[in-house]
């Protein structure tokens, strides 16, 4: 597996603004992925987070609203952006490890945002 | 995109049954299929990963996979009241991304 690690654990915060959620491992890995689990819910990825490169983001996600940064193999930034109590979710990262035929993703603790 | 299905449960069992958690999914060109375990107020973790037809198993843990009919399970032996949390049954979509079930609530009664 890998050791993940993300800042803040949890934050609350007031409409309008932003927060940007850290995510550190501790080794260099290829792909890196951001996901939201809202309250009750199962997770649904936001994007594929890629070196070198702006993100790749799925169907209902936008970079205006959510834009990733990945400077390095370690470390990547996602940003909640002009927040709306909608936004309240658990925010996680994850990073995929090869295992012979096939990749096995291991999540971060993740950040859980209030928004008011 | 792949849908995966699970029963939201919750799943009663008393400590020391097998708990039976299954999945199914609609894309039959799925190769690699993983069960995570999240307990309340935490982040999933990865507790088997299957790729192959057949049974794998790990510990107190079985993964079964029959390809044909689209569906993956998850035995739990000797279940204990610390096996109590949601599994998640997740499957790779190209681009190594997973799309998740809704998960299954699983309970073990002491």
């Amino acid at each position: 597996s890998a050791v993940i690690s993300q800042k803040p654990s949890r934050d609350i915060c007031q409409r309008g603004t932003s927060l940007t959620i850290q995510c550190q491992v501790d080794s260099q890995v290829t792909m890196m992925f951001w996901y939201r689990q809202q309250p009750g819910q199962s997770l649904t990825l936001i994007a594929t987070a890629n070196q070198g490169s702006e993100a790749t983001y799925e169907s209902g996600f936008v970079i205006d609203k959510f834009p990733i940064s990945r400077p390095n193999l370690t470390f990547s930034t996602l940003t909640v952006s002009n927040m709306s109590p909608e936004d309240s979710s658990i925010y996680l990262c994850s990073v995929a490890r090869r295992r012979s035929s096939y990749n096995e993703q291991f999540f971060g603790p993740g950040t859980r945002l209030t928004v008011l | 995109q792949k849908e995966v299905e699970q029963n939201s449960g919750p799943l009663s069992v008393p400590e020391g049954a097998i708990a039976s958690l299954n999945c199914t999914y609609s894309d039959r060109v799925s190769q690699s299929f993983f069960w995570y375990r999240q307990y309340s107020g935490k982040s999933p973790e990865l507790i088997m990963s299957i790729y192959s037809n057949g049974d794998k198993e790990d510990g107190r843990f079985t993964a079964q996979l029959n390809k044909a009919s689209q569906y993956v399970s998850l035995l739990i032996r000797d279940s204990q009241p610390s096996d109590s949390a949601t599994y998640l049954c997740a499957v790779i979509e190209y681009g190594n991304k997973l799309v998740f079930g809704a998960g299954t609530i699983l309970r073990v009664k002491s």
